[in-house]
């Protein structure tokens, strides 16, 4: 079946701009997390989704930060006012599973969005 | 989360076996350990996880230690296509929900 996938691919935007990123999960998956990766550095956590409410969003970097989620189904987040240091590749995942079972960390990634703040 | 320390970089020959260590000392009794890996470009792929007990899959092999202190994910024939950073990271399956990646171990295989 199809994989979470997320859009666009690429995005090049000017400082001050904002910009939306939207991720398709996985049917069923009632999971959705968002990370980032900046050039050379591992993952960091910014927020994540069990069905439409988000628990946890402690990785969200500054106010100019927000996500959202319709149902269980398309997330998008958003960037408000860009600074270059936002660059970098955004990436989302779902999981079947939100809470309890051993499936829960297991997480599908699409392949990001790589967003370039001019 | 307990922390977990693998080796910065890796090589391989291609066919043979690839053998990548972690070491994840402060494990709690009920944190698993997860494997995922990410090829250049694209988003993390899982590969495998275990609590105890030595798991196998298509992809891979994962040997636990009895004091579960330590761990080493197997790739019995390494392929060109295995060339990757791969992430070991122990976490238990409430409360806290997200993954954190460290750095990992950058896995290259040699033709």
């Amino acid at each position: 079946g199809a994989g979470v996938s997320q859009s666009p691919s690429n995005k090049v935007t000017e400082k001050g701009k904002d910009v939306e990123l939207r991720c398709d999960p996985i049917s069923g998956h009632t999971a959705l997390y968002w990370y980032r990766q900046r050039l050379g550095q591992g993952l960091e956590f910014l927020i994540y989704f069990q069905g439409n409410s988000a628990p946890d969003k402690s990785g969200l970097p500054s106010d100019r930060f927000s996500a959202e989620r319709t149902g269980e189904s398309v997330s998008t987040l958003t960037i408000q006012r860009t600074q270059q240091e936002d660059s970098a590749v955004y990436l989302c995942a779902s999981s079947p599973v939100g809470t309890g079972g051993i499936s829960r960390n297991i997480q599908y990634f699409g392949a990001g969005t790589r967003l370039s703040v001019l | 989360d307990a922390k977990t320390t693998q080796p910065t970089s890796m090589d391989c020959a291609e066919g043979r076996a690839a053998n990548l260590p972690c070491n994840h000392s402060t494990i709690s009794g009920n944190e698993y350990v997860y494997w995922y890996r990410q090829i250049h470009s694209q988003g993390p792929q899982y590969i495998i996880h275990g609590l105890k007990n030595n798991e196998t899959n298509e992809m891979a092999s994962l040997i636990i230690t009895e004091d579960r202190k330590s761990s080493t994910l197997i790739l019995p024939h390494a392929t060109l296509r295995d060339t990757a950073v791969y992430y070991c990271i122990a976490d238990t399956n409430f409360g806290n929900e997200k993954l954190t990646f460290g750095t990992g171990t950058r896995l290259t295989i040699i033709p």
